[in-house]
């Protein structure tokens, strides 16, 4: 099946650092790649949308100048967490949906990474 | 966007089969039903999707009726390892948006 690869799977930084989560569709390419953000015992949370070659689309109430998000290739789309603080810890995730026809015959049309627990001190 | 209503929490024994509700009242006629399972500090698991009546694969089976208002996730005979919080998403492929999904606990 298709492989969403996330790196890195944990980190622990200092306030004020910032952060780079990678998301990477091995096998397939990706126009489209989804980010969120989960706090224990809770649901994710959309953050963004991301576009191949264009600016991601940011949900309501989450700042793009604090995640900015790139998207520069088919199979690689970033998250960098900028000037971090405690309250940006969190569990994030990115997802990936196959450009039309990579996965064939299959219902399965996202794929999750296995998530980055960002622990900031 | 299809708001979703599910159970917070169920609880089962092994090798009982466990039903999952999800409310969709507003799905539209493009949207598209999908449960996915997540183990902690793991990224969701596709598991099962449909657009009207049954599907069943080699893990679920997914019950949709004929006007598409709700859809019932059903897990034969679990085990303690499908102890696990269990999403219904209702959408189009743009909207990936999470409800607060059913924290699924197997006891033995």
């Amino acid at each position: 099946g298709a492989v969403v690869s996330q790196h890195p799977s944990r980190v622990i930084c200092k306030s004020g650092t910032s952060v780079k989560i990678e998301c990477r569709s091995l096998d397939f390419q990706a126009t489209t790649m989804f980010w969120y953000r989960q706090f224990p015992k809770q649901s994710l949370m959309l953050m963004a949308t991301s576009n191949e070659g264009s600016k991601a689309t940011y949900e309501q109430g989450v700042e793009k100048d604090k995640f900015l998000i790139n998207h520069a290739s088919l199979t690689l789309s970033t998250l960098t967490v900028t000037s971090a603080h405690p309250e940006d810890s969190s569990f994030y995730i990115c997802s990936a949906r196959p450009t039309g026809g990579d996965i064939p015959a299959t219902n399965e049309k996202l794929f999750f990474g296995s998530g980055t627990q960002l622990s900031v001190l | 966007l299809a708001k979703t209503t599910q159970p917070i929490s169920m609880d089962s024994y092994e090798g009982q089969e466990v039903n999952i509700t999800c409310s969709h009242n507003n799905i539209a006629t493009n949207d598209y039903i999908t449960w996915y399972q997540q183990f902690p500090s793991q990224g969701p698991r596709f598991i099962i999707q449909g657009y009207k009546t049954k599907v069943t694969n080699e893990v679920a089976s997914l019950f949709i009726p004929a006007d598409r208002k709700s859809s019932t996730l059903s897990l034969p005979r679990v085990s303690l390892s499908d102890t696990a919080v269990y999403y219904c998403l209702v959408g189009e492929d743009n909207d990936m948006r999470f409800g607060a999904g059913t924290r699924l606990t197997v006891k033995p």
